[in-house]
């Protein structure tokens, strides 16, 4: 069957250090994976798109890595801060179409500790 | 910074009766997207949107869903007949390509 899972429900860290959130797949061929950040009660927000042909992609202190092999996309924040505190999710895109639905996984509820 | 909106945050109704959710996406975006999210569940994809038609559809979006962009500006779902299982956080959102742009999203309670 085909599954999304994001490493553990919670993941609690410490002010300033680096965050490393796991999205594996099975059974997708995802043209784009991506990664939102959603706050309670809110939409999801964009933060970063890598292509099947990319290995990875960076954005001020975020960085996602993208195994096509492996069938797994990391997702680091550095220097973490308590405003970082969001559940991420990461989104397959399998045909890399705008027209085209976005598989959610269920998430990963970050905390980051003063 | 243009963002989606969505109205109204929160609507109450009781099984059986139609609701409208109302969007207004990104004025420059050409592609439109519902998803709802279950208390406590992952975000669900249900239709895409383009060019006047529906692009693509899941399971979910039933003869009970229906979808139109009446005016150019607006982009509607509604539901028919609402049932209990209905409950839950409707998204909706816009695109230009790639990254998807979501509005705030409308509470649907069903009692």
């Amino acid at each position: 069957s085909q599954k999304i899972e994001q490493n553990s429900e919670a993941l609690n860290i410490q002010e300033g250090k680096t965050a490393t959130l796991t999205c594996n797949y099975t059974n997708y061929s995802p043209a784009y994976l991506q990664w939102y950040r959603q706050d309670p009660g809110r939409g999801p927000v964009f933060l970063l798109l890598i292509r099947e042909n990319e290995k990875e992609k960076r954005k001020e202190r975020l960085k996602v890595t993208f195994d096509t092999t492996l069938k797994q996309s990391l997702f680091h924040i550095t220097a973490s801060q308590p405003a970082d505190s969001a559940t991420y999710l990461c989104a397959l895109d399998i045909y890399g179409g705008a027209t085209n639905k976005l598989i959610f996984g269920t998430g990963t509820l970050l905390a980051v500790q003063p | 910074e243009p963002e989606v909106t969505q109205t109204p945050s929160h609507q109450v109704t009781q099984m059986g009766q139609e609701v409208i959710l109302r969007c207004v996406p990104i004025s420059n975006h050409l592609y439109f997207y519902w998803y709802r999210q279950i208390l406590g569940q992952k975000v669900e994809f249900l239709v895409s949107f383009y060019n006047n038609e529906i692009s693509e559809k899941s399971e979910i979006f039933d003869d009970q869903f229906s979808v139109e962009r009446p005016d150019g500006s607006n982009f509607t779902l509604k539901i028919r007949s609402t049932k209990l299982e209905d409950s839950a956080m409707y998204f909706c959102a816009s695109s230009r390509g790639e990254e998807q742009f979501f509005g705030p999203g409308t509470r649907l309670t069903v009692l």
